[in-house]
């Protein structure tokens, strides 16, 4: 199956600090989306990308599909930004499975 | 978007015991996902549930020990059986808006401690 890899694994900055995460997947996809998983376990919706660039206030995102990769990026980051950040794909194929990459855990201090 | 609402938010159980998580959605969908995510660990999809059919379970799950239920097309229950310390994890269920490949929408998640 497809698989997903994000990098980094973990991140700590300085509030304030501004900072990209990447999403690197084996195949080709159907849709791309990124989620925050706050502290108490809830996945928010971050974007929905399969392609191209879109941008919801200090958070950004591009896919390039034909390169297999996401970025998402964080300006000005805040505490309220800390949890783990995954990246999720559909492989296609009538596939409706999302699979996940292992998350990046960001850590902002104050 | 979708709202989704899931329930217990949390609980603690007895190893042997049984626990049964429910989803409720907003609005009628084809599909329900669940989701099982172990401590410091990814999401990992158990089953799909469609209405009026069996759950289709991913390799490694079964449906004896995570029975599902899909009575109708804004609800679904997912019930952990037997459990023991490594069903500690969260469970989410999902759901997805549009036709084909679309976006897909999780509920608040139920965070399950096993003792």
């Amino acid at each position: 199956g497809i698989q997903v890899e994000q990098s980094p694994p973990d991140l700590i900055l300085q509030e304030g600090a501004n900072s990209t995460l990447r999403c690197n997947f084996s195949d080709s996809v159907n849709n791309l989306q990124w989620f925050h998983q706050n502290p108490w376990g809830q996945l928010i919706n971050l974007f929905y990308i399969p392609s191209g660039t879109k941008q919801n206030g200090r958070l950004s995102a591009t896919t390039v599909a034909t390169e297999r990769y996401s970025l998402l990026y964080i300006s000005s980051s805040q505490t309220t930004d800390s949890g783990v950040y995954f990246c999720a794909v559909y492989s296609g194929a009538g596939s409706y499975q999302l699979t996940f990459g292992k998350g990046t855990k960001l850590s902002v201090i104050p | 978007s979708a709202v989704i609402s899931q329930k217990p938010s949390r609980d603690i159980c007895q190893r042997g015991t049984s626990l049964t998580i429910q989803c409720q959605v907003d609005s009628q969908v084809t599909m329900m996902f669940w989701y099982r995510q172990q401590p410091g660990q990814s999401l990992t999809l158990i089953a799909t549930a469609n209405q009026g059919s069996e759950a289709t379970y991913e390799s490694g799950f079964v449906i004896d020990k995570f029975p599902i239920s899909r009575p109708n097309l804004t609800f679904s229950t997912l019930t952990v059986s037997n459990m023991s310390p490594e069903d500690s994890s969260i469970y989410l269920c999902s759901v997805e808006r549009g036709v084909g490949f679309t976006e897909a929408f999780f509920g608040q998640g139920t965070r399950l401690t096993v003792v």
